[in-house]
């Protein structure tokens, strides 16, 4: 069964500094991997996805994430943290190799941005 | 567009009593989530529709829990009775197209607490 694991349920950075949060997936077959982005009291929106092609991907508001096969990981990063930028972020996997599509998600990483 | 709309957004009942949170997903999105959102939990999938089907109720705690889509523009989530435990943000959510690589795209959520 595809699932993701999030190193680090918390993460500070200062503002303007490189933003890292970890994701590495487990999957039977070839992944389709995600980040959703939650600000307080809203619900999650996608910040980028890979599916096939280039494994480097570019999202919303300057993030861009790397598939790493040999490292089974999909970590997104940020050149410079903004305030704007805390927020919980989610990796997902999508299930998609049984007989039901649906997206299994990790349990988030809290991003806080310090003046 | 409107987007995913739930409601309510909030609601406080006694234990033992009937809940029903409601979801009208993007028009024309033939596919419906209600995903439970808890600390210890984190995101949960409970059910799936698509084109107004349940597919996979897998994640259904209990038999407490219900939902139905009569039709393509509304779902409901009835818990009954209701219990301390269930007290959880419910995300409903719906995309357009099959997954994997359609996006998801959520309401704002229903927080429910149950006393």
């Amino acid at each position: 069964a595809q699932s993701v694991t999030q190193l680090g349920s918390h993460v500070s950075v200062s503002e303007g500094a490189l933003v890292l949060l970890r994701c590495n997936y487990s999957s039977s077959v070839p992944p389709y991997l995600f980040w959703y982005v939650q600000y307080p009291n809203q619900g999650l929106q996608l910040l980028l996805k890979y599916t096939t092609g280039a494994t480097l991907v570019k999202g919303i508001n300057g993030f861009e994430a790397e598939f790493k096969k040999s490292e089974t990981s999909f970590h997104l990063t940020k050149p410079s943290a903004h305030m704007s930028d805390a927020a919980e972020y989610f990796c997902a996997v999508s299930d998609h190799g049984g007989a039901t599509n649906k997206l299994i998600f990790g349990t988030g990483t809290l991003l806080a941005v310090q003046p | 567009d409107a987007g995913v709309i739930q409601s309510p957004r909030h609601e406080v009942t006694e234990m033992g009593q009937e809940v029903t949170l409601r979801c009208k997903p993007i028009s024309g999105h033939n596919s419906l989530f209600w995903y439970r959102q808890t600390m210890m939990r984190g995101l949960e999938l409970l059910i799936y529709f698509n084109n107004n089907v349940p597919i996979d109720d897998s994640g259904m705690p209990e038999d407490r829990f219900s939902a139905k889509m009569p039709n393509a523009s509304f779902s409901t989530l009835k818990i009954q009775p209701s219990e301390p435990r269930d007290s959880a943000v419910y995300f409903c959510a719906s995309s357009f197209g099959p997954l994997p690589t359609g996006e998801l795209f959520f309401g704002e959520g229903s927080r429910l607490t149950v006393l």
